[in-house]
């Protein structure tokens, strides 16, 4: 039961590395998601993919890209890393609504 | 304004008592309507889904009214392993989103 798996599950990069932080996920699910989470904030949409071969920008897009490489995988890059993108990274996918989420991915950038 | 708004928090309250969490959402389109459970920036988890007849589940009780945009959360009997996060959706099936609401802390003490 495998579910929605995100790697990896901890991450420190450097003010102007790149890195991709990748999902999948197993229920044949149509909707995917990548959320962020500040200490004492809520999940903030990033960006979302609503069926494969599409995406658009949810709350805060910027400093981000995203590719749904196909209905398991969809991934989270950031070209250029910068400290305010440190934040916990949450993945998830729906059908009905009924969010299914990722463990988490923590990102640090120095 | 935030598209799903929720109390503030936090909520300390004695074990055995009665607490009720309220959210509003502004986008009249949202179809589907959740309330997750969060501990200690851990992925959140599905609490209960949300019916527009109202539903409950053992103490905890969930109440929709799209008249009002409005929705509730209501627990009984608390117990300390309540003490979490709790975090309102809105799903909108058209749009393919889920939106969260910041959350409100709740701290159950003995």
């Amino acid at each position: 039961n495998a579910g929605v798996t995100q790697t990896p599950k901890f991450q420190v990069l450097k003010t102007g590395q790149s890195m991709t932080l990748q999902c999948a996920q197993d229920m044949n699910h149509n909707s995917m998601y990548w959320y962020r989470q500040d200490p004492g904030m809520g999940l903030r949409l990033i960006y979302y993919s609503a069926s494969e071969g599409t995406t658009d920008k949810g709350e805060v897009p910027n400093g981000y890209n995203v590719s749904r490489l196909n209905k398991r995988e969809f991934s989270l890059r950031l070209e250029s890393a910068a400290p305010s993108q440190t934040s916990v990274y949450f993945c998830a996918s729906t059908d009905t609504g009924e969010l299914f989420f990722g463990e988490g991915s923590r990102l640090t950038v120095l | 304004r935030k598209e799903v708004e929720q109390d503030p928090g936090p909520f300390n309250v004695p074990e055995g008592a009665t607490v009720a969490f309220n959210c509003t959402y502004s986008n009249s389109a949202s179809q589907s309507f959740f309330w997750y459970r969060q501990d200690c920036r851990k992925e959140p988890k599905l609490l209960m889904s949300v019916y527009s007849s109202g539903n409950e589940d053992g103490r905890f009780t969930a109440q929709l009214n799209r008249a009002s945009q409005y929705i509730s959360l209501l627990i009984r009997d608390s117990k300390l392993s309540d003490s979490a996060t709790y975090l309102c959706v809105a799903y909108g099936a058209n749009a393919g989103k889920s939106t969260f609401g910041d959350g409100t802390t709740l701290t159950v003490k003995p």
